[in-house]
C-alpha cells in the first residue's frame, strides 16, 4: 500500500514564524498535494506538483509557498504564520485510483 | 466535474447495513463515481470507485443506477469504526488536478 508520511500530528507556532510542514510518500508518485480543512469549509487545494521542482497553486496559495526538490517529499511552507491559517493540513499522493492521503498535521497559530 | 448532492447526516444501527446515497444527475459519459471516508482527525481514504457497473471489494459495495444519475455506497455490515464522513465524488478517472471533496455525510453507527 502506498504510505503518505506527514511529519508532525499536531503542531503550535507563533504569529510571524516561519512553518515547514513535510510530506512523503514512498510510491515514487508524481502527483502529490496540500489541501487544509476547516469546518463548514471542507477540504481547499492550497498547491499542487506534478514533478520534482515543478509547482501549481491550488485554490488558496496566498500566504503558503511549496518546496519539491526530490520525488518523495513535497513541503508546505508558511512564510510569515497567521492565526488564520490554524487548520488541519492534508498531504496526499495520487494513487491509480485517486488520492492517498497523510493523517494530517493539526496546525495551530497562536 | 459533475456536482454531487448527498444528505448532510444519516444514523445507522450497528450490524446493519448502511446505504448512503449520491445525487448527481449532470454527470458525464467519461466520469466516475469515487467514494472516499474520513474518520476523525484523519486524512480521506479511499472506498471505492466505478463507471457504470455495480463493484464490490472487501470494505462496500456501489451500485451506480442505469443512467448513472445516482448511485449507493452499500457498508454491507456497519460498525462503530465506520463512523464518518463519506464523500461521493465524481470525475474523469486519471486525470486532472484535484478531487473536489465537498461536505459528504456524516454518518454515525449506533450500538
Amino acid at each position: 500500500d502506498v504510505k503518505v508520511t506527514q511529519s508532525s500530528r499536531y503542531l503550535v507556532k507563533r504569529t510571524g514564524e516561519k512553518v515547514f510542514l513535510e510530506c512523503v510518500q514512498d510510491m515514487d508518485h508524481e502527483n502529490m498535494f496540500w489541501y487544509r480543512q476547516d469546518p463548514g469549509l471542507g477540504l481547499r487545494l492550497i498547491y499542487f506538483s506534478y514533478d520534482v521542482k515543478m509547482k501549481e497553486k491550488g485554490d488558496i496559495p496566498e500566504g503558503y509557498s511549496v518546496s519539491r526538490e526530490k520525488k518523495e517529499r513535497f513541503s508546505l511552507i508558511l512564510e510569515s504564520a497567521s492565526t488564520n491559517q490554524t487548520s488541519m493540513y492534508l498531504c496526499a499522493s495520487r494513487t491509480f485510483y485517486g488520492y492517498t492521503f497523510g493523517s494530517g498535521t493539526r496546525l495551530t497559530v497562536v | 466535474d459533475a456536482k454531487t448532492t448527498q444528505p448532510p447526516s444519516m444514523d445507522c444501527a450497528e450490524g446493519r447495513a448502511a446505504n448512503l446515497p449520491c445525487n448527481h444527475s449532470t454527470i458525464s459519459g467519461n466520469e466516475y463515481v469515487y467514494w472516499y471516508r474520513q474518520i476523525h482527525s484523519q486524512g480521506p481514504q479511499y472506498i471505492i470507485h466505478g463507471l457504470k457497473n455495480n463493484e464490490t471489494n472487501e470494505m462496500a459495495s456501489l451500485i451506480i443506477t442505469e443512467d448513472r444519475k445516482s448511485s449507493t455506497l452499500i457498508l454491507p455490515h456497519a460498525t462503530l469504526r465506520d463512523t464518518a464522513v463519506y464523500y461521493c465524488i465524481v470525475r474523469v478517472a486519471y486525470t486532472g488536478n484535484q478531487f473536489y471533496f465537498g461536505t459528504g455525510t456524516s454518518l454515525t453507527v449506533i450500538p
